[in-house]
């Protein structure tokens, strides 16, 4: 069945310093989306990703989705505190469920 | 718009009760879908409702069921609850293909087996 990988599972970053979590797919996707789960807390919707290539941004968040459609990357500059949390991609094939990553669990020393 | 309600939130059972979990979606959302987190495990797919009837399921046991009522409202039971089942439950609710397929997340309900 589809699977949904995410590197790395954890992620220590000094605040101010940039940092980049990636998803793959074993399957090529319709489209992706990403979560925010703070601590305690349920996932939030960020952002989908629907067509070959596409970049999107949310201030210091940089979203990708591969030419493959495929893979998928979350960049986030200038790391804040407030960006602590697991951050999830979530792939859909055609027909099929939304498949979740493992996520990637952000740290941030200050 | 209200948000994704669960009930309970918290619940602790004995090994081998049986347990039912409930989630009233967002206003005029049909889609419901189940989730289980674990620590190790990450989000693990159960199964999704739309109007009514099961649409997809992850790989489960039986031992793990759902339904959805007319207003959407959905149920998840879990019998012969084993300790393994200790996990988070999240239930999501979306608008369908024509609201956009984001999945707004509930609290979740933190069940402890014992």
């Amino acid at each position: 069945g589809q699977q949904v990988m995410q590197i790395p599972q954890y992620q220590h970053v000094q605040e101010g310093e940039d940092f980049t979590t990636y998803c793959n797919s074993s399957t090529t996707l319709s489209n992706i989306q990403w979560y925010k789960q703070r601590p305690g807390g349920h996932p939030v919707f960020l952002i989908q990703l629907v067509k070959s290539g596409e970049v999107k941004k949310q201030k210091r968040l940089t979203f990708q989705f591969g030419e493959a459609k495929k893979n998928s990357s979350l960049h986030i500059t200038a790391t804040q505190t407030t960006d602590v949390g697991t951050y999830f991609c979530a792939g859909e094939a055609a027909g099929n469920k939304l498949t979740f990553g493992g996520g990637t669990r952000v740290l941030v020393k200050p | 718009k209200a948000g994704v309600t669960q009930t309970p939130r918290y619940l602790i059972k004995t090994r081998g009760q049986q347990v039912t979990l409930s989630c009233s979606p967002i206003s005029g959302h049909r889609s419901v879908s189940w989730y289980q987190q674990t620590p190790g495990q990450g989000l693990q797919f159960l199964f999704e409702y739309f109007s009514e009837t099961q649409r997809n399921k992850g790989n489960f046991p039986g031992r793990f069921s759902g339904r959805q009522f007319s207003n959407s409202r959905s149920e998840m039971n879990v019998s012969t609850l084993e300790l393994g089942d200790s996990a988070l439950y999240l239930c999501a609710s979306n608008g369908g293909r024509t609201g956009g397929n984001e999945q707004f997340f509930g609290p979740g309900t933190r069940l402890t087996v014992l």
